[in-house]
């Protein structure tokens, strides 16, 4: 177990109101990430961090903003949330796993978020 | 930027059946990964492929890295129930950079009792 916790898991919310996802991971991992995944996308990456205050942008971060003060939280921030936003919200932690030591992503269970 | 096709979408199926899904790339990948989402969680690893024609089995599932590095399968025999969910293929060309992944878009299956 990854121990990623996720919060909130719900929300709604109204177009233009700020919105902070919370992710708190309990095994010192080096590197986080946060996905959206949405009907017909896929996963597809917002923002990763290799370390505390280094963060990097994914292939969809228009948008979003990300902060990482200590290495068990990493924050995914809407400044100002919109429809097409609406989405389900994956952090993930790199872990190696298994007997070959293979480095690969664990997910945490999802922040469904709605923008009205 | 670099595109998985993943195939079927969706399948239907009866119990004890076997199921059979696959990625392709027009791309090299080094790493082919298989993840399993069921209805409100997070994906969860079944498999992880490092070599070329590699074929590694978890339980009643196999999946293989294709000999062209450009493909990947993933096979469920005798499908039960609890084998519902979402199926993503992802693949990796860089050894150690996870930010690299690129996920396909997933195969919804379904098993009729």
């Amino acid at each position: 177990d990854a121990g990623i916790t996720q919060s909130p898991r719900h929300k709604v919310t109204e177009t233009g109101t700020p919105v902070t996802l919370r992710c708190h991971q309990t095994e010192n991992h080096r590197y986080m990430y946060w996905y959206r995944q949405d009907p017909g996308h896929g996963l597809r990456l917002i923002h990763y961090s290799y370390g505390v205050k280094d963060t990097d942008k994914g292939e969809v971060s228009d948008g979003y903003s990300v902060s990482r003060s200590k290495t068990e939280d990493f924050l995914l921030t809407l400044e100002s949330a919109t429809s097409s936003q609406t989405s389900v919200y994956f952090c993930a932690i790199s872990e190696r796993t298994g007997d070959s030591g293979a480095n690969v992503l664990t997910f945490g269970a999802g922040s469904r978020l709605t923008v009205l | 930027g670099q595109q998985l096709n993943q195939s079927p979408q969706s399948m239907f199926i009866q119990e004890g059946e076997d199921v059979s899904m696959n990625c392709t790339s027009s791309s090299i990948f080094n790493t082919w990964l298989w993840y399993k989402q069921e209805p409100g969680e997070g994906p969860v690893l079944l498999i992880a492929l490092y070599k070329a024609g590699e074929l590694t089995s978890n339980g009643r599932l196999t999946a293989q890295f294709g000999i062209t590095r450009k493909d990947s399968f993933l096979n469920i025999s005798a499908s039960i129930p609890s084998d519902v969910g979402i199926y993503f293929c992802a693949g990796r060309r860089d050894g150690g950079s996870n930010y690299k992944l690129t996920f396909g878009k997933g195969t919804l299956l379904t098993v009729n009792p």
